[in-house]
Formats: structure tokens, C-alpha cells, sequence
């Protein structure tokens, strides 16, 4: 079944330590993005990709960092976790800038 | 910035209708979503609106009034499976769509 496929589902982490979120799509998109979904404050954009080859800073970039060496690769890195990332992240995809988002199914992360 | 309100909880009957508002204030406007999400699954798409007025789709239509910053996603003949959060997200003039906090919506039988 086309689609994203994130990986780990879930994944507890000390403090400190280095963490990337996989994401693949098969679909083709041009544009990809990193959401993380907090309780009460929903879905904020950390990264996003309009095209292989170029990445831009979302709303809430701090922490994070992506790369797109190709089109259906956008890994998400945390250089040094902290406890306030500890959050569920979604990476997406649309066919273009304009189009809507389909949605991984998300990765749970906890951070202690 | 983006600014998106819409209510964090709503509960109605089986069969019934429920209307969910959202409003919003945005750097720019390029159009309107609605997301169902039901609880530990991933976003999906319910509906676009970029024109004012009603756009229908089955059970679920949408609404928006561009120059009052409203929008609205109408479920009807609710179903227990319509249980979910139900998240409106605005795309700005950076081309970015921002959400909003999400309305939980529960169905009772």
C-alpha cells in the first residue's frame, strides 16, 4: 500500500542523546514536513521540504534537524534530546505546495 | 503568526447533527482544511475549502467565510466511528499549513 512509513513507532530516550526519526514515502511528493503534536496545542511544523535538495525551518525549528538528499527520504535529527521533546511526530507529505497533507503514522517519542 | 480557535470538546447523540466552528487569523490565506483524527492514529483528510461557501461531501460538509475568518465542518447522522479529534488548518501566504488545537468530538449511543 503507497503511503509514509515512519520508523521507530516508539522509542524511549535518555537525555542527551542523539535520535533520528526515519521517514519514507513512496508516493512521489515533492513536498515533505516534521509536525509534532503536543496534548492541547496540536499539530506545529518543525521542518519542511519543498523539493529534494532544499529544507526549510518550520514553527518550531530549535533542536531539530532535517536533510532531503532525494525524494522520498526526509529523516528528522535531534542532536541532544531534551524532555520537552518528548512528543508524537508526524512526518507528511503533498504532491506539491499547494495540495494537502497524508500523514505517517507517527512516532511516539519520550524523552527522560 | 497564525492564530486558530476552535473548541476543544463537544459531545452529541447517535444519529445527530454536530458543528464544529473554527476561526481563524492568519498571516494570509490560501486555503482551509479539515483533518479527522481518531485517537493514536495519524491525520486524514476530510475537506478543502479555498471559496467561500459550502462544499458537501456525504455526512460531512464544510463552510467558510473568508472575510470573517470562519470556517465550519458539519457532521450528520453522526456514527460512533465519527468519535475522533477533528483538526481545521489554515495554509498562510508562506504556503505552510498551520492547525488548530483539534475538538474531540464524542458520540454517545
Amino acid at each position: 500500500i503507497a503511503g509514509i512509513t515512519q520508523a521507530p513507532t516508539s522509542q524511549i530516550l535518555a537525555a542527551g542523546r542523539r535520535m533520528t526519526l526515519r521517514c519514507t514515502q513512496d508516493m512521489r511528493h515533492n513536498a515533505m514536513y516534521w509536525y509534532r503534536q503536543d496534548l492541547g496545542l496540536g499539530l506545529r511544523l518543525i521542518h519542511y521540504s519543498n523539493t529534494a535538495g532544499t529544507t526549510g525551518k518550520g514553527e518550531v525549528p530549535d533542536g531539530y534537524s532535517v536533510s532531503r538528499a532525494n525524494t522520498d527520504d526526509f529523516p528528522l535529527t535531534l542532536a541532544s534530546a531534551v524532555p520537552s521533546q518528548t512528543s508524537v511526530y508526524f512526518c507528511a507529505s503533498s504532491e506539491r505546495e499547494t495540495g494537502e497533507l497524508f500523514f505517517g503514522e507517527g512516532s511516539r517519542l519520550t524523552v527522560l | 503568526g497564525q492564530n486558530i480557535d476552535q473548541p476543544t470538546e463537544m459531545t452529541a447523540t447517535e444519529g445527530a447533527i454536530v458543528q464544529i466552528n473554527c476561526t481563524y487569523q492568519t498571516s494570509g490565506f490560501n486555503g482551509l482544511f479539515w483533518y479527522q483524527q481518531h485517537a493514536g492514529e495519524a491525520p486524514t483528510f476530510l475537506s478543502y475549502n479555498v471559496l467561500d461557501g459550502l462544499e458537501e461531501k456525504g455526512r460531512f460538509s464544510s463552510f467558510l467565510s473568508r472575510s470573517k475568518g470562519y470556517s465550519y465542518l458539519l457532521l450528520k447522522e453522526l456514527q460512533m466511528k465519527d468519535s475522533a479529534s477533528y483538526l481545521c488548518a489554515v495554509r498562510g501566504d508562506d504556503y505552510k499549513l498551520s492547525f488548530g488545537a483539534g475538538t474531540t468530538v464524542t458520540v454517545r449511543a
